[in-house]
Formats: C-alpha cells, sequence, structure tokens
C-alpha cells in the first residue's frame, strides 16, 4: 500500500462547479500536508499547505484535514478550464522535510 | 519574485555517460531537496541539503552523488546511465529551520533522456 493514496482520476466538472480532490495518508505521525497543482510536463506548483486539523481558506481553494481519519482534501470552487491539471497531495513525516507524494488525480474542467 | 532555477533545462546522453545538473535556490533558502520523475509517475524524493551538508536520503541510486556549495546551489552528478534513469529532474528549495513546516517551491526540471 502506497503511503499517500489518491483517486488517480481522471475527475471530471464543469465549469462553475466544486471540484473534490481528496488524500488518505498512512503514516499517523505525518506533520504536515501539502497540495501542488501539475501541468502536463511542468514542475509541481505549491496550491495550499495546511498543518492544523480544520479547513484553511485561499482564495477559490480550502484545504481540509482531518488527522483522525488521516484524511486531507481540496475543494476547487468555481472551477475554471485552466484548473485542469493533476493535483498532488504530497505528505511530510519528519524533521527533514522530504515529501511523499500520492499519485496525482487528474482534474478535467469541462466549459 | 525570483524562482529556482536549474540548468540544463533538456539534457541527451548515450547509456554509461555521466551527467551534472544544476540547481539554484530561491535567495536565501538554505536547503535543496532533489526528486526525480518518472513518466505518468509521482516525484520521487532522492537527497536534500540543509546548510550545506546531507539532510536525508531517499531512493538514490549508488551512482548518483550530490552536494551543496557555499553560496547554497546544488549540483546531482549522475554517472554510468542507463536507459531508467530518463526522467525529469526536480530541484526544490525551502527556508531551513523549520522542520517539516517548510513549504518547498520547484525549479522547473531537467529533462534527461538516456538513448
Amino acid at each position: 500500500q502506497k503511503e499517500v493514496e489518491q483517486n488517480s482520476g481522471p475527475l471530471s466538472v464543469p465549469e462553475g462547479a466544486i471540484a473534490s480532490l481528496n488524500c488518505t495518508y498512512s503514516d499517523r505521525g505525518s506533520q504536515s500536508f501539502f497540495w501542488y497543482r501539475q501541468y502536463s510536463g511542468k514542475s509541481p506548483e505549491l496550491i495550499m499547505f495546511i498543518y492544523s486539523n480544520g479547513d484553511k481558506e485561499d482564495g477559490r481553494f480550502t484545504a481540509q484535514l482531518n488527522k483522525a481519519s488521516q484524511y486531507v482534501s481540496l475543494l476547487i470552487r468555481d472551477s475554471q478550464p485552466s484548473d485542469s491539471a493533476t493535483y498532488l497531495c504530497a505528505v511530510v513525516y519528519n524533521q527533514g522535510g522530504k515529501l511523499i507524494f500520492g499519485q496525482g488525480t487528474e482534474l478535467s474542467v469541462k466549459p | 519574485a525570483a524562482g529556482v532555477i536549474q540548468s540544463p533545462r533538456h539534457l541527451i546522453k548515450e547509456k554509461r555517460e555521466t551527467a551534472t545538473l544544476k540547481c539554484y535556490p530561491i535567495p536565501r533558502h538554505d536547503t535543496v531537496y532533489w526528486y526525480q520523475q518518472g513518466p505518468g509517475q509521482d516525484p520521487q524524493f532522492l537527497i536534500s541539503f540543509y546548510e550545506k551538508m546531507q539532510s536525508d536520503k531517499g531512493s538514490i541510486p549508488d551512482r548518483f552523488s550530490a552536494q551543496q556549495f557555499s553560496d547554497y546551489h546544488s549540483e546531482l552528478n549522475m554517472s554510468s546511465l542507463e536507459l531508467g534513469d530518463s526522467a525529469l529532474y526536480f530541484c526544490a528549495s525551502s527556508e531551513g529551520g523549520k522542520g517539516s513546516y517548510n513549504e518547498q517551491f520547484f525549479g522547473p526540471g531537467t529533462r534527461l533522456t538516456v538513448l
């Protein structure tokens, strides 16, 4: 079992809808959680990070963390075609800070 | 704002050759991470440096070595290249001293093709 799990998708939503991306992790000692967006052939771009249980909002993006359920999610409101990309969930376990990535969820926003 | 710089952006090598990838972190960032991303895969951690010392090591082959220099730039040296080394290699940088609570910013990557 992979340490960080995501649905690979593709997830298809209409323009203007809410896209919901989910991620689970196996290590209860995980300390910080990141969402990256990656366009094909490009580098990962940091969207959100969250360290504490609850919700964190930044513009159209909301990250949600539930450490008891070992679950982190990303909501994208008012989805735009430009949001079409692969979204990578990443977890940090230790002080060294290395990112452990999930396999990514491909999001397609249809006009 | 200044970003992470990687060079070269594209590199084509033959099997058994060597390659050197360079990474220049965001100014005032003292921590560098290297990741390898194969086709259709997620990025895999290779190695990291904090204040010019190796801080963590992942699934990096013995054929690879890396270091961080006094100006905080880092180089990944790859020898005896194999076909399976063909991948995107990303460098990420962050401000050190925050332990696990550090946001990493990725460079544009080096696409290595081994023929």
